[in-house]
């Protein structure tokens, strides 16, 4: 199993500011997530964070509002650029090794709930 | 259209009821099914993972796997307090990195 500590828990940030979410796994992995959840809608994945490279967007999302750092197999980071309301969110870390684990996505951190007023 | 519909709820039950939770989808890539438990302000918890069709056993926690209806299901038996949590099912292809999440259903159950 792997553990993940995720920090902040929680923010309430003003608009215009940024946020540096961190995503701290207890073993090596192979793939690190970062994902959205809105209240009332799926979560959605923002981006792969991949190591020593830079991190795959999905559609909707770009690195010059969600930059994405891992420089190594344990440790990862998302920043919120330039908040809006519309940021508010819950925000979640997920971590595989499918060489361990066959199953995908079979660990998430507690999520960052962020408020930008 | 959605990716993955599941109907959000809220179901309450009493306590030692049976749930049943379900999830349809429109892909038929799909081949990986998996049913996640989230506590408030908690994150997502892996509960049940099945490749392909089929049926999968965990004590009081049954997933099914119905690909020729993209169906699938959660039943949980005996069903305590502490089930009480919202159900995500999530699905995804072979080879593909997204999973799609449907919105989670809200279950309690009542002493």
């Amino acid at each position: 199993s792997a553990v993940i500590s995720q920090k902040p828990s929680r923010d309430i940030c003003q608009r215009g500011t940024s946020l540096t979410i961190q995503c701290q796994v207890d073993s090596q992995v192979t793939m690190m997530f970062w994902y959205r959840q809105q209240p009332g809608q799926s979560l959605t994945l923002i981006a792969t964070a991949n190591q020593g490279s830079e991190a795959t967007y999905e559609s909707g999302f770009v690195i010059d509002k969600f930059p994405i750092s891992r420089p190594n197999l344990t440790f990862s980071t998302l920043t919120v650029s330039n908040m809006s309301p519309e940021d508010s969110s819950i925000y979640l870390c997920s971590v595989e090794n499918r060489a361990l684990d066959l199953r995908p996505r079979a660990f998430f951190g507690q999520g960052t709930r962020l408020t930008v007023v | 259209q959605k990716e993955v519909e599941q109907d959000p709820g809220p179901l309450s039950v009493p306590e030692g009821a049976i749930v049943s939770l379900n999830c349809t989808y429109s892909n038929s890539a799909f081949q990986y099914f998996m049913w996640y438990r989230q506590y408030s302000r908690k994150g997502p918890e892996l509960l049940m993972y099945t490749y392909s069709s089929g049926n999968k056993e965990d004590g009081r926690f049954t997933a099914q796997v119905d690909k020729s209806s993209k169906y699938i299901s959660l039943f949980i038996r005996d069903s305590q307090p502490s089930d009480s949590a919202t159900y995500l099912c999530a699905m995804m292809q072979t080879g593909a990195n997204n999973l799609f999440f449907g919105t989670g259903t809200r279950l309690t159950v009542i002493p």
